[in-house]
């Protein structure tokens, strides 16, 4: 069974401070797909990054970055000069590959709360 | 370009009464899924369709159904409503190709069973 743990409830940065969400995934599969998506007040989730089980290398996209290492079973991210604008909730994801190619379910962790303030 | 649109918005429902959730896909997504997430919770995974067909469940009762339309949108219905099933639902779109550009999600719909 995959399972994602996000062991940060909240945390809370003053703007402009760098902050890592942590993630840990478990599952059987060889072939999967990790995302990070971020959840604000209106509810919508906006999908921020996916990379797949054999993609480890990592990379920065302006002030996110995302250290994928499949060794821990992890897969962080860094939002760099936290901005106020950040302030959400942010989910990892799991998904695994699947042999048909539709799109398999998604097994969300339970969410680290961000709080950005002045 | 539109992204995935749900239906309604806020919806509040007594306990034993039937709800009907509809969400239209993104341009170009065939594949749509259901989840519902609970106050404080992450998503969960509720059923998926395809061409018409559910292709995959989550662990839910048979309360919860679901039904896709020749183009591509999707209806969840619940049954026989429980305090419990009080939560945010949210409809998220896909394409049926192997190299996934990501999951688009709607602003979901926030039942409240009272």
């Amino acid at each position: 069974a995959q399972k994602v743990t996000q062991a940060q409830t909240e945390i809370s940065v003053v703007e402009k401070e760098d902050v890592t969400l942590d993630c840990v995934y478990e599952t059987r599969d060889t072939t999967y797909y990790l995302f990070w998506y971020k959840q604000p007040p209106s509810g919508e989730l906006v999908f921020l990054i996916r990379r797949n089980s054999f993609d480890e290398q990592n990379e920065i996209s302006g002030r996110y970055s995302w250290n994928f290492q499949k060794s821990t079973s992890s897969f962080n991210f860094t939002i760099t000069a936290s901005q106020v604008v950040d302030s959400a909730v942010y989910f990892c994801a799991l998904s695994e590959g699947h042999p048909t190619g539709t799109a398999s379910k998604l097994t969300f962790g339970t969410g680290t709360r961000l709080q950005v303030t002045l | 370009d539109a992204g995935v649109t749900q239906s309604p918005t806020h919806l509040i429902k007594t306990r034993g009464q039937q709800v009907t959730l509809r969400c239209s896909p993104k341009s170009g997504h065939d594949t749509v899924s259901w989840y519902q997430q609970a106050l404080g919770q992450g998503p969960q995974f509720i059923f998926q369709y395809y061409e018409e067909e559910e292709r995959q469940r989550g662990n839910f009762p048979d309360r919860f159904s679901g039904h896709q339309f020749p183009n591509y949108s999707s209806e969840l219905n619940v049954n026989a409503l429980l305090l419990g099933d009080s939560a945010l639902y949210l409809c998220a779109s896909s394409r049926s190709v192997r190299d996934l550009p990501g999951y688009t999600f709607g602003s979901g719909t926030r039942l409240t069973v009272v």
